[in-house]
């Protein structure tokens, strides 16, 4: 089946430094990743969408700056949040769809559990 | 605004029992539906997806769909404290390469 690998797992930073997250779709190819956000007893938000070789598109409130998207192949997407602060501490959760049909489900990576101290 | 609607819960149920979850979605033109199951601390997985109307069962799971009334049920037969979990219902409005719009999830209990 179709699998996303999302790595680190876990990190804990300090306040004003960066993170970068990765996004792999394994066994297939994707040309659009999505972003998610999920603090904890709280639904999944959507952060943004990643699209391959072309600029990410952000949900509203989300700071393009701070939350930078880079998908430069089919099967490779990078979240980095820059300067780092508390109030970004949170699980950040990568999602894919296979190239081939947008009615078919999105995969989701393991989550990033992210902590800003 | 298209929307993705769930009872929150808890819904709990004794094991053994039959675990009901419903969902209704806003936009008529929705094409494919997902359940999600999400233990707390861990990513969404995939269980279910549908994309007509009916029943499709799946070992314990079966999802119903009808379009016509926007409404998506998912079935949990022989409910185990395994099963314990958010269930979140997940629509697709197009054929295009779209986010899916999520319901904020059903907790689920099952109470050994």
């Amino acid at each position: 089946g179709a699998v996303v690998s999302q790595h680190p797992s876990r990190v804990i930073c300090k306040s004003g430094t960066s993170v970068k997250i990765e996004c792999r779709s394994l066994d297939f190819q994707a040309t659009t990743m999505f972003w998610y956000r999920q603090f904890p007893k709280q639904s999944l938000m959507l952060m943004a969408t990643s699209n391959e070789g072309s600029k990410a598109t952000y949900e509203q409130g989300v700071e393009k700056d701070k939350f930078l998207i880079n998908h430069a192949s089919l099967t490779l997407s990078t979240l980095t949040v820059t300067s780092a602060h508390p109030e970004d501490s949170s699980f950040y959760i990568c999602s894919a769809r296979d190239i081939g049909t947008g009615t078919s489900p999105l995969h989701f990576g393991n989550g990033t559990r992210l902590t800003v101290t | 605004q298209k929307e993705v609607e769930q009872n929150s819960g808890p819904l709990s149920v004794p094991e053994g029992a039959i675990a009901s979850l419903n969902c209704t979605y806003s936009d008529r033109g929705s094409q494919s539906f997902f359940w999600y199951r999400q233990y707390s601390g861990k990513s969404p997985e995939l269980i279910m997806s549908i994309y007509s109307n009916g029943d499709k069962e799946d070992g314990r799971f079966t999802a119903q769909l009808n379009k016509a009334s926007q409404y998506v049920s998912l079935l949990i037969r022989d409910s185990q404290p395994s099963d314990s979990a958010t269930y979140l219902c997940a629509v697709n409005s197009d054929s295009g390469n779209t986010p899916l719009v999520f319901g904020k999830g059903t907790r689920l209990s099952v109470i050994a």
